[in-house]
């Protein structure tokens, strides 16, 4: 076990839908990371919050969006969802924002858009 | 952009045979490189990093080599068993700019390991 908790582990949604995914970070990690993980491929970095704050950007659509509350745990907002964004998302979290501390990854949403 | 290279997509060994996955980057300030092993349906694990200032690193029967210069590295399993038949992700951190520290992963090998 990471330590790093999301729900929910499955959804299942129409298009044109929004959802939220949940994670909790690791006790006493500050950053959080959100990654896209569609079939068979790689992980594709998405955002980053570092204790509140957005801190880096990656290939995020416009209709996603996310953030970070004052207890750590964050969420990822998907809306307007269409059918490629069936995918499995990952939240990690690290103690800091990055700079050689390991990312240690959550058990993952499994989205599914019919 | 920056990006990570990883080599090769797919890896078939016979069990007890080494294999040797390869990855290379492009951002030169890189200095913190993870390996992580994705089972099927199952979340990235860490199983083993090395920093720049180290050459190479072992953790029982897997290795990683750093080459700073070419600005490659690579993870080494010895006699492999079919426990290890999964999906190995690269990456590297990037340092620059609003990224600073996130990680670049390689698109990911599936090593099958036959019995």
């Amino acid at each position: 076990d990471s330590g790093v908790t999301q729900t929910p582990k499955h959804l299942i949604t129409a298009t044109g839908q929004r959802v939220t995914l949940r994670c909790s970070p690791r006790s006493g990690d500050l950053s959080v990371y959100w990654y896209q993980q569609s079939l068979d491929q790689g992980l594709q970095f998405l955002i980053q919050y570092y204790n509140g704050e957005e801190r880096a950007k990656g290939n995020i659509l416009e209709r996603f969006s996310a953030q970070q509350f004052p207890d750590l745990h964050s969420e990822l907002n998907l809306s307007s969802l269409e059918l490629g964004d069936s995918a499995l998302y990952f939240c990690a979290s690290s103690v800091e924002a990055g700079r050689n501390s390991p990312l240690h990854f959550g058990n993952g949403t499994r989205l599914t858009v019919t | 952009g920056e990006n990570v290279e990883q080599h090769p997509s797919t890896l078939s060994v016979q069990e007890g045979d080494s294999a040797v996955i390869k990855c290379t980057y492009s951002d030169s300030a890189s200095n913190y490189f993870p390996w992580y092993k994705q089972e099927l349906g199952k979340r990235p694990q860490l199983i083993i990093d090395i920093r720049s200032n180290v050459g190479e690193k072992k953790d029982q029967r897997i290795a990683v080599t750093l080459n700073k210069t070419a600005k490659h590295f690579s993870l080494h399993i010895t006699e492999t068993q079919p426990e290890d038949s999964a999906v190995y992700f690269c990456a590297a951190t990037l340092n620059y700019g609003g990224s600073q520290g996130n990680l670049i992963f390689g698109k990911g090998t599936k090593l099958s390991v036959k019995p």
